[in-house]
């Protein structure tokens, strides 16, 4: 079964909009961590925003918030004001432990390929 | 700011070749992880590092191999190439400390082709 969830393949939004990227996880590990990452047509991985299972407030990184709803297990990413430079894919992560050697590991979902429209 | 560096970016090989893939950090990670990313993907752990010494498998591991013997360095071997390999490898570092907001450091890739 999938760990990680992105619905939606590709999105479409006109600059200046704002975008909601759609993500849902899985795991019964009460500790966990959420990562969005952009990657551009060049093809790094930028690192963008960071919840904790336990923090009670939403992740905010400038025009990127998180809107981290526990109970549904859900953590959408939301742009504010798109910019062209915004035309990328996003990749959803959840940081997974293991207790057995202290390790972490990162599940990534399949991607969103945002697109901007002037 | 050199932070993951990985070697070559590109490459071609023909079937049956071996290599060695790259990938050095000089952020004093404990954690390495390797990557691949197939078209129209997300990223999938090959294997990872928790110190010097340690490796360990991660979920699509055969056909390759890795060690660790310092801190900085995890290369990643392919013994002998094949198409299904054809991929994109990522290398990334994390501090290692449980349950911080630090996120895991990637390197620009590896773009790799088995022809």
């Amino acid at each position: 079964a999938q760990k990680i969830t992105q619905t939606q393949p590709g999105m479409f939004v006109q600059e200046k909009e704002a975008v909601t990227l759609d993500c849902t996880y899985d795991t019964s590990d009460p500790s966990y961590g959420l990562f969005w990452y952009k990657q551009p047509s060049s093809g790094e991985m930028i690192f963008l925003i960071y919840q904790g299972s336990y923090d009670q407030q939403n992740a905010t990184e400038g025009r990127y918030s998180l809107n981290f709803q526990k109970a549904r297990k859900s953590a959408n990413l939301v742009i504010s004001a798109s910019q062209l430079g915004d035309s990328a894919m996003y990749f959803c992560a959840m940081r997974e432990y293991s207790t057995q050697g202290g390790s972490e590991k990162l599940v990534f979902g399949k991607g969103t390929k945002l697109t901007v429209n002037p | 700011n050199a932070g993951v560096t990985q070697t070559p970016k590109f490459r071609i090989l023909k079937i049956g070749q071996s290599m060695t893939l790259q990938c050095a950090q000089d952020m004093n990670h404990n954690y390495m992880y390797w990557y691949r990313q197939d078209p129209g993907m997300g990223l999938k752990l090959i294997y990872y590092s928790v110190g010097a010494g340690i490796t360990d498998k991660g979920e699509v591991p055969n056909g390759y191999n890795v060690s660790r013997s310092t801190t900085e360095d995890f290369p990643l071997r392919l013994e002998l190439a094949a198409p299904s390999q054809t991929s994109v490898y990522f290398c990334a570092s994390s501090s290692g400390v449980l349950y911080s907001n630090q996120p895991q450091h990637f390197g620009d890739g590896t773009r790799l082709s088995i022809l």
